[in-house]
C-alpha cells in the first residue's frame, strides 16, 4: 500500500459550479477523515467515517457539502454551488480506530487544492 | 474550544540551535500528537504522548505534557534546514473521537 491518495491534486472552478474530491485511504484503515485547511491555519475538522458510517459532521459544514464512503473504502467529498470562501486545501486522512491499545495516529494524503474564481 | 493554541506562531533560528514550540489547550485529553507539514503538502505524524505520560523522546524530538497546566511542548534539538516546516499539535479527547488540530508554529531554520 502506498498510503493515502487524493484526486485531483488541484482544481480550479468558477463560482457556482460543483466539485468532487476523491480519497483512497490505506486499505487496512477503517477510519477516514476530511479536513479543510486555509493558508496559515491548522487543519479544520469537517467529518469522519468509520467504515461506511458517517459518525460526525462539523457544524461548520454547510448543506452544500456532502461526503460519502459507500463501501467503507474510498470516500468522496462534494461541494455544490461553490463559493470563493470554499477555496482551501481539502485533506483526507485515514487511521485505525483509536482505543486504549491503538493511538489512532492519522495518515494524511497530499491534499486537493481548490480555487474558486 | 477544543483547539490547541500554539506559541510562537513563527520561529526563526539557525542550524544547530534548538527549537521549542508550545501548545496549550482547554479540554480533557486522551493523548496529544504532534504533526509536521511541509509547505503545500500533507501532514506527517511525528510523536504522540498519552495523558498519563510526562515526557517522550524520538530521535531529535522531545515532547512534554503537563496535564495540570494543560500544555505541551515540542523540542527539536540540533535543528537542520530540512526541519523547516509548520508544526501542529493535535488533541484527542477522552471520547476517542476526532483529532482537533492547533493553529501551528511555522519554523524556519537557516543554514
Amino acid at each position: 500500500d502506498t498510503g493515502v491518495s487524493q484526486d485531483p491534486r488541484h482544481k480550479i472552478t468558477k463560482r457556482g459550479q460543483n466539485v468532487t474530491f476523491r480519497c483512497d485511504p490505506i486499505s487496512e484503515h477503517n477510519r477516514l477523515y476530511w479536513y479543510r485547511q486555509t493558508l496559515g491555519q491548522g487543519p479544520e475538522f469537517l467529518t469522519y467515517f468509520q467504515n461506511e458510517a458517517q459518525l460526525e459532521k462539523s457544524r461548520l459544514l454547510s448543506d452544500r457539502f456532502s461526503a460519502e464512503r459507500p463501501k467503507g473504502s474510498f470516500s468522496t467529498l462534494e461541494i455544490q454551488r461553490t463559493e470563493q470562501g470554499d477555496s482551501a486545501m481539502y485533506l483526507c486522512a485515514s487511521s485505525f480506530p483509536p482505543s486504549t491499545a491503538n493511538t489512532g495516529e492519522l495518515f494524511f494524503g497530499e491534499g486537493s487544492r481548490l480555487t474558486v474564481l | 474550544s477544543q483547539q490547541g493554541e500554539e506559541d510562537p506562531q513563527a520561529l526563526s533560528i539557525q542550524e544547530g540551535e534548538n527549537a521549542t514550540m508550545n501548545c496549550s489547550y482547554k479540554t480533557s485529553i486522551n493523548n496529544l500528537q504532534w504533526y509536521r507539514q511541509n509547505s503545500g503538502r500533507g501532514l506527517v505524524h511525528l510523536i504522540l504522548i498519552r495523558s498519563n505520560e510526562r515526557e517522550k523522546h524520538s530521535g531529535r524530538l522531545r515532547v512534554t505534557l503537563d496535564t495540570s497546566k494543560k500544555s505541551s511542548s515540542l523540542l527539536i534539538t540540533a535543528s537542520r534546514a530540512a526541519d523547516t516546516a509548520s508544526y501542529f499539535c493535535a488533541l484527542r479527547n477522552t471520547g476517542f473521537q476526532k483529532l482537533v488540530f492547533g493553529t501551528g508554529t511555522r519554523l524556519l531554520v537557516s543554514p
